[in-house]
C-alpha cells in the first residue's frame, strides 16, 4: 500500500486480556520497527526486524510482549495478560533500510481498563 | 543512553508568527531527524539533518553537532502547523534505533 497501515486503530482491553496489534508495512520495506508512546511522551523503541529476523528486541518492557514477522512483511505485536501500564499508543514504522525513509503508521491506541 | 531534551514544551502562536524550537542532545549522534505528529497521531519526517542547515518551504533546520543541538524554524505559521514536533537521534552503534525527545506541542491560533 501507499503507507504503513495499523489495525485496530483503537483497542480497549480488560486487565489480564491478551491483545494482538497488526502492522502492514510499505511493500518492499525490509526494516520494520515497533515503538511505544505513552501520553505526553516521545515514542520509545521496542523492537526491530530486518525481513523476518528480529534483530533487536531490547526495548520490549517484559516477557509479556512478543513480536513476530514470519514472512518478512506483516508484523504482529502481542501483549499477554495486559496491565494498566501497557496503555499507550503503539506505533509501527518501516523503511527500505538504514536511517532514511522511516515511514510511521498512525498507531494503535491501547487502553487497558 | 543518550538524552534528548526539547524546548519549549508548549508554544502558542498567532497565525503568521515565527518560532524556533530547540533540541539538545547529550552525546554525539549519527543522524538527527525532526518529525511532526499531526492531530491524528501520524509522525511525518520533516528533516534528516546530522549537521548543517536545510530548508523546505516555510520550515528550516540547523544542527550544530559539535555543540550538540539542533533548531527547527517555522516561519509565517499556519493553523495546519499545529501538533507536536519531535527531535529524534540515531546514536552510538545503532543505525536504526531512534531516541526521541518529549516533543514541543505547538498550537497556532487563527
Amino acid at each position: 500500500g501507499a503507507g504503513v497501515s495499523q489495525s485496530p486503530r483503537y483497542k480497549v482491553a480488560k486487565r489480564g486480556q491478551d491483545v494482538a496489534l497488526r502492522c502492514d508495512p510499505i511493500s518492499g520495506h525490509v526494516s520494520l520497527f515497533w515503538y511505544q508512546q505513552a501520553l505526553g511522551q516521545g515514542p520509545e523503541f521496542l523492537t526491530y526486524f530486518q525481513n523476518e529476523a528480529q534483530l533487536d528486541k531490547s526495548g520490549l518492557p517484559s516477557d509479556r510482549f512478543f513480536a513476530e514477522r514470519p514472512e518478512g512483511s506483516v508484523s504482529t505485536l502481542k501483549i499477554q495478560r495486559t496491565q494498566q501500564e501497557d496503555s499507550a499508543v503503539y506505533l509501527c514504522a518501516s523503511s527500505l533500510g538504514g536511517q532514511r525513509g522511516y515511514t510511521f503508521g498512525s498507531g494503535t491506541r491501547l487502553t487497558v481498563v | 543512553g543518550i538524552q534528548v531534551e526539547q524546548s519549549p514544551p508548549d508554544l502558542i502562536l498567532q497565525e503568521g508568527a515565527n518560532s524556533t524550537l530547540r533540541c539538545n542532545f547529550s552525546d554525539s549522534v549519527n543522524n538527527l531527524q525532526w518529525f511532526h505528529q499531526n492531530p491524528w497521531g501520524q509522525l511525518i519526517n520533516l528533516f534528516y539533518i546530522p549537521s548543517g542547515t536545510k530548508q523546505n518551504g516555510r520550515l528550516s533546520a540547523t544542527t550544530v553537532a559539535t555543540e550538540r543541538y539542533s533548531l527547527l524554524y517555522i516561519s509565517s505559521s499556519q493553523t495546519t502547523d499545529s501538533g507536536v514536533y519531535f527531535c529524534a537521534v540515531h546514536s552510538g552503534g545503532s543505525n536504526y534505533k531512534l531516541t526521541f525527545g518529549k516533543g514541543t506541542l505547538l498550537t497556532v491560533n487563527p
